[in-house]
């Protein structure tokens, strides 16, 4: 099972808006809607961000959304605020031995 | 509040064993999956096994079978990871995570396999 496909890094100014995509196959993000995102600042535990591809856990900022399409699922952030410069992981259910595959993560900066 | 700590890291030799254990609280802890996924250092997440509420059910990532086991004790909210047969791409933060949706995480164990 290999991980999910991420772009390695995404940027954006104050305010604006950025969409990383996390790309798999049939037997992952394709089949099943169980995708999620984390946030992972340097040195911390990742966070949930998203769950069952276009859910928002309570608390996290409604600036946050998912989508997915086919065997691609993406988060936006919207109004991107310093705070949101971190690393992203997208995660899926799969139907191999392997229950459950991450993505490569994205670097996010904020210009 | 819903707490995961984990404990049991530190530096082995390849070929040696670890165990690893994550203490809950704040949450029913005998009623909901858990994992554990580890992170090499300045790699990404990988995911590397699960067990049910009842730990009747397991399941490993391909690298860690055989040599990793996942366990519980539901009577005292915790859950355990018993790691054997050590090799240095083992080296990595070990994190435990509630649910299928991974919310929240503990703070990690760094585990460091070398000679």
């Amino acid at each position: 099972q290999s991980a999910l496909t991420q772009p390695a890094s995404v940027s954006g100014s104050p305010g604006q808006s950025i969409t990383i995509s996390c790309t798999g196959t049939n037997s992952d993000v394709g089949g099943y809607n169980s995708v999620s995102w984390y946030r992972q600042h340097p040195g911390k535990a990742p966070k949930l961000m998203i769950y069952d591809v276009s859910n928002r856990p309570s608390g996290v900022s409604s600036r946050f959304s998912g989508s997915k399409s086919g065997n691609t699922a993406s988060l936006t952030i919207s109004g991107l605020q310093a705070e949101d410069e971190a690393d992203y992981y997208c995660c899926s259910y799969a139907s191999s031995s392997t229950r459950y595959v991450f993505g490569t993560g994205t670097k996010v900066t904020v210009l | 509040e819903v707490q995961l700590v984990e404990s049991g890291g530190g530096l082995v030799q390849p070929g040696g064993s670890l165990r690893l254990s994550c203490a809950a609280s704040g949450f029913t802890f005998s009623t909901y999956w858990m994992n554990w996924v580890r992170q090499a250092p300045g790699k990404g997440l990988e995911w590397v096994a699960n067990i049910n509420p009842d730990g009747s059910e397991k399941y490993y990532v391909d690298s860690v079978k055989g040599r990793f086991t996942i366990s519980r004790d539901n009577a005292k909210n915790s859950l355990f990871l018993q790691m054997n047969s050590l090799r240095a791409e083992d080296t990595a933060v070990y994190y435990c995570a509630k649910s299928n949706w991974f919310d929240p995480w503990g703070q990690g164990t760094l585990v460091t396999v070398s000679s």
